[in-house]
């Protein structure tokens, strides 16, 4: 069975860095095509994906929050960290991480953490 | 950016009728779309992957079609369980994009 479970604070001033870490279970990243992504909604919005991380340790950032995003993962631990600078609460929503798949090109997330929903605010 | 548009916004279907949600992408995908469903509270689930390749456990009633910019995804006889939002995500250019979903209620 595969799980991941996000954790990290609930509620982070402006200004802060937020720093969120996906524990997973029954898969191991260092297996070739797998990865591991995280995406964002705001309440009551859409899906916002923000970064994924290969098992080659390959990363890629969404262009528009590339600036504040970094992610690592610790591959004896099975854990991805995510760290959002300079958080506003524009940025306030529930983070899910979830295991990417990419085979012959194509790629998806499955299965999903529950998500942990972070509040911006003073 | 890719744009993923989808429609309607809001699809009203009676239970046991048939549902057709579309998807248009801002230039090609390819068949690297997929498609998720959600409901209130939960995360969301893989439905289909590569355009038309049903996820592990996902019923036989939702299919899904179509390449290049526009895509469909069908349940062909609603069950209570499906009234969800749907959402779909292209990966044939970074970055990574999803629709703003459209949500499935009961008529």
């Amino acid at each position: 069975q595969i799980t991941l479970k996000e954790s990290g604070p609930t509620l982070v001033k402006p200004t802060q860095t937020l720093t969120l870490t996906c524990t997973f279970s029954g898969f191991s990243l260092s297996t070739s095509g797998v990865g591991v992504g995280w995406i964002r909604q705001p309440p009551g919005k859409a899906l916002e994906w923000l970064a994924l991380i290969y098992w080659n340790d390959d990363k890629r950032y969404s262009p528009s929050l590339k600036s504040r995003l970094t992610i690592t993962k610790d591959t004896s631990k099975n854990q991805v960290v995510l760290t959002m600078t300079n958080m506003d609460p524009v940025d306030t929503a529930t983070y899910y991480c979830a295991r990417v798949l990419m085979v012959y090109a194509i790629l998806w997330f499955d299965p999903w953490g529950q998500g942990t929903l972070v509040t911006v605010s003073s | 950016e890719i744009v993923m548009t989808q429609s309607p916004a809001t699809l009203s279907v009676s239970p046991g009728e048939r549902a057709t949600l579309s998807c248009r992408a801002s230039q090609s995908v390819s068949s690297n779309l997929a498609w998720y469903q959600q409901k209130p509270g939960q995360a969301p689930r893989l439905l289909i992957y590569g355009a038309s390749t049903r996820a592990t456990g996902i019923p036989a009633r939702f299919s899904g079609s179509g390449s290049g910019t526009e895509f469909t995804l069908t349940i062909s006889s609603l069950q209570s369980e499906d009234f969800a939002v749907y959402y779909c995500q292209q990966y044939n250019n970074w970055p990574i994009t999803f629709g703003q979903g459209t949500r499935l209620e009961i008529k």
